[in-house]
């Protein structure tokens, strides 16, 4: 299976902390994608890096890639009690363009 | 924004019954999905849809139909519910990207829980 397999399955933390994330995949992506889920609710899409890319920042997310390890780590600084979600990276199937595989997720819970 | 919105959040069916699970997007997005989610095994692809009555399988697609007439919605039909269709199940939309590249996100709906007496 190419299934992106997050690390840590839980991880609970203080507010004002950083969160770090990690993904792995098995085999050759054209992009990977962090998509955060909010209990009962749908996915919402945080950040896409590209395969050529090394690491990438939105607001207080930083996202790297290691395709030579094919990882990637989702870094969530200065982290808040509404950071509280599950956290899912999603790679692509290489020539299925439409074909996307979601790991299980990291369960981020910040305490307030 | 992106609007994905699935018919019901919570739905309860008995087994044997034919289960029709609705989405509709408003952004005009080519390409279409349903997933489920079940504790432990992360999203999983039942189907997906690249344009008006195209389909194609996903990697779950037993005990699954999908339709899609109008390029907004796509449904979702459990032929004959059993138990362990109980799950979770999130509809997605995406534009299509550039040829050759998969850089679109997907655009969820928040989902219906499904439960299977």
């Amino acid at each position: 299976s190419q299934q992106g397999e997050e690390d840590p399955q839980a991880l609970s933390i203080q507010e004002g902390e950083n969160a770090t994330m990690n993904c792995s995949y098995k085999t050759s992506i054209n992009n990977l994608q962090w998509y955060r889920q909010n209990s009962g609710r749908g996915l919402v899409h945080l950040i896409l890096i590209r395969s050529n890319e090394r690491e990438k920042h939105s607001g207080r997310l930083r996202v790297t890639l290691d395709t030579s390890k094919k990882s990637s780590s989702l870094l969530i600084t200065a982290s808040r009690a509404a950071d509280t979600a599950s956290y899912f990276c999603a790679t692509d199937a290489g020539l299925n363009f439409n074909k996307f595989y979601f790991g299980s997720g990291t369960k981020l819970n910040v305490k307030p | 924004d992106v609007k994905v919105t699935q018919s019901s959040r919570y739905l309860v069916k008995r087994t044997g019954e034919k289960v029709f699970l609705e989405c509709v997007q408003d952004m005009d997005h080519e390409n279409m999905f349903w997933y489920r989610q079940d504790p432990g095994l992360g999203l999983r692809l039942i189907y997906f849809s690249y344009d008006v009555k195209m389909k194609e399988k996903g990697d779950i697609p037993e005990g699954y139909s999908v339709s899609r007439e109008k390029k907004e919605r796509f449904s979702l039909i459990l032929e004959s519910a059993s138990t362990n269709q109980t799950s979770m199940y999130l509809c997605a939309s995406r534009r299509t990207g550039m040829k050759g590249v998969s850089n679109q996100p997907q655009h969820f709906g928040d989902g219906t829980r499904l439960s299977i007496l």
